[in-house]
């Protein structure tokens, strides 16, 4: 258990609908990051935010947005959803210095799995 | 752009022979690296990190190898266990890129 916690573990929902992903980091980490992963893209990185601040951005779609909390809890929105949007969401969660490349241990979350029909 | 690759998509050893797992990485920038292991069904799982000051780094069981010259990455495992079953992915701090990662499988 990394102590990493996302809800739901499962979601299945229609195209153009939108969901809302939720992320809960370990205690005391600051940073909290969102990744897609799908069978043909790998683990791709969609955006960083530290303590409340968008910290860096990856291959995030303009539908998509995310927000960091007062509590360090992290939401990810996903709207207009698509076919191919259908994927692993993961979630993780470092102690995060304040820099846009960290160099400390990233802790995954177990994951949403997101099917659109 | 900037990426973090895999050499192989798949390796297959047998049960306590050593595993090496080889990543290669254009960002001449990154300085920080690190292995992970997903299982199936579960998250990626830290196995070991190594900066750019270092050459190599030795854990338990696992030791990363780092070449700056031809960046190149890699991981070997001893004693290979059925345990060890998993994907494995490099990742490097500038850029977030992890890749489609190498399916390791043990054989008994």
């Amino acid at each position: 258990d990394s102590g990493v916690t996302q809800t739901p573990k499962h979601l299945i929902t229609a195209t153009g609908q939108r969901v809302t992903l939720r992320c809960s980091p370990r205690s005391g980490d600051l940073s909290v990051y969102w990744y897609q992963q799908s069978l043909d893209q790998g683990l791709q990185f969609l955006i960083q935010y530290y303590n409340g601040e968008e910290r860096a951005k990856g291959n995030i779609l303009e539908r998509f947005s995310a927000q960091q909390f007062p509590d360090l809890h992290s939401e990810l929105n996903l709207s207009s959803l698509e076919l191919g949007d259908s994927a692993l969401y993961f979630c993780a969660s470092s102690v995060g210095l304040a820099t846009p490349f960290p160099t400390d241990t990233q802790y995954f979350g177990p994951g949403t799995r997101l099917t659109v029909l | 752009g900037e990426s973090v690759g895999l050499h192989l998509p798949t390796l297959s050893v047998q049960e306590g022979d050593n595993s090496i797992i080889n990543c290669a990485y254009s960002n001449s920038a990154s300085d920080y690296f690190i292995w992970y292991k997903q299982e199936s069904g579960k998250g990626p799982q830290f196995i070991i990190d190594i900066r750019s000051n270092m050459d190599k780094r030795q854990g338990q069981r696992v030791t990363v190898l780092l070449n700056k010259t031809v960046k190149h990455l890699s991981l070997q495992i001893a004693a290979t266990q059925p345990g060890d079953s998993a994907v494995y992915f490099c990742a490097e701090n500038r850029g977030f890129y992890f890749g489609t990662g190498t399916s390791l499988t043990v054989i008994p």
